[in-house]
C-alpha cells in the first residue's frame, strides 16, 4: 500500500508566480489535511479536506491561498503570487475517517520563493 | 485556544544515554496526544500515541505517558542510538472539536546523538 505521495518534492518560484503543490493520499483515505512548516519551526495547521468539500480552512491566510480536493485526482494546495515568505515545506498528511486517530503525512513539498 | 509546547533543542547526548523530552499541553477539551518523528529531509512519521488519561504510549524504545493533572506528554527512552537522531515533536488532536483532528504541533526538539 503506497504512502501519502506529494510531488513535486521540491519547488523554486519567482516572487510573484503561482505554486502548485499536489498530494495524493493513501488508498482508501477520503480526508486530507495540508500544514505548513516554517524554518526551524513546527508545523502548522492550513486547511483539512474531504472529497469535494473544505472542511476547516481556518488556518489557511485569507489571500492568495486556496485547495481543492475533487472527487478525481490529487489534492492541489495553490499559493498565487508567491513571497518569499510563503518559503516553507509544505506536509499533506490523510487519515481514512474524521474519527481515525492517525494522520500519515507524506515526504513535504519544499517551497523556494526567489 | 489549543497550543503544545515542548523543551528547546538541540539535545545532545552520547550513545546509550537517557533521553527525555518534556511536553506540555493546553487544550479545551479531551485531546489525544502524539510524538511524531522527523529525520532529516523526510516526512513526519508517527511515533507513538495516547488517546485518554493514564494511557501509556509506546513504540522503538520510547515511551510517554498522558497525564492528564500536569497535562504533560513527557517523551522518554532508556538507552539512545545514533539512529534516533532527528527532530521530535508532540502533538495533539482536540476530539471535542466540530471539525476533523486537525494536529497542533509544538515547536520541536531537535536531538542529536553521538557515538
Amino acid at each position: 500500500n503506497a504512502g501519502v505521495m506529494q510531488n513535486p518534492r521540491h519547488l523554486v518560484r519567482r516572487r510573484g508566480q503561482e505554486a502548485r503543490l499536489r498530494c495524493s493520499p493513501m488508498k482508501g483515505h477520503s480526508h486530507v489535511y495540508w500544514y505548513r512548516q516554517l524554518p526551524e519551526e513546527g508545523l502548522k495547521f492550513m486547511v483539512y479536506l474531504q472529497k469535494e468539500n473544505i472542511i476547516d480552512e481556518s488556518g489557511m491566510p485569507k489571500e492568495r491561498f486556496s485547495a481543492e480536493f475533487p472527487k478525481e485526482g490529487p489534492s492541489i494546495l495553490r499559493i498565487q503570487q508567491v513571497v518569499r515568505g510563503d518559503s516553507a515545506a509544505y506536509f499533506c498528511a490523510s487519515s481514512p475517517s474524521q474519527g481515525a486517530y492517525e494522520q500519515y503525512f507524506g515526504p513535504g513539498t519544499r517551497l523556494t520563493v526567489t | 485556544g489549543d497550543s503544545v509546547t515542548q523543551m528547546e533543542g538541540p539535545v545532545t547526548l552520547s550513545e546509550e544515554a537517557f533521553l527525555t523530552i518534556n511536553c506540555t499541553y493546553t487544550a479545551t477539551g479531551y485531546p489525544s496526544l502524539f510524538w511524531y518523528v522527523q529525520y532529516p529531509g523526510e516526512g513526519l512519521q508517527l511515533l507513538l500515541k495516547a488517546t485518554k488519561a493514564d494511557d501509556k504510549g509506546s513504540n522503538k524504545g520510547f515511551e510517554a505517558t498522558y497525564r492528564k493533572e500536569t497535562t504533560s506528554f513527557h517523551l522518554e527512552k532508556g538507552s539512545v542510538q545514533v539512529s534516533d537522531s532527528a527532530v521530535y515533536f508532540c502533538a495533539l488532536s482536540d476530539q471535542a472539536k466540530a471539525a476533523g483532528n486537525k494536529l497542533t504541533f509544538g515547536g520541536g526538539t531537535r536531538v542529536l546523538v553521538k557515538p
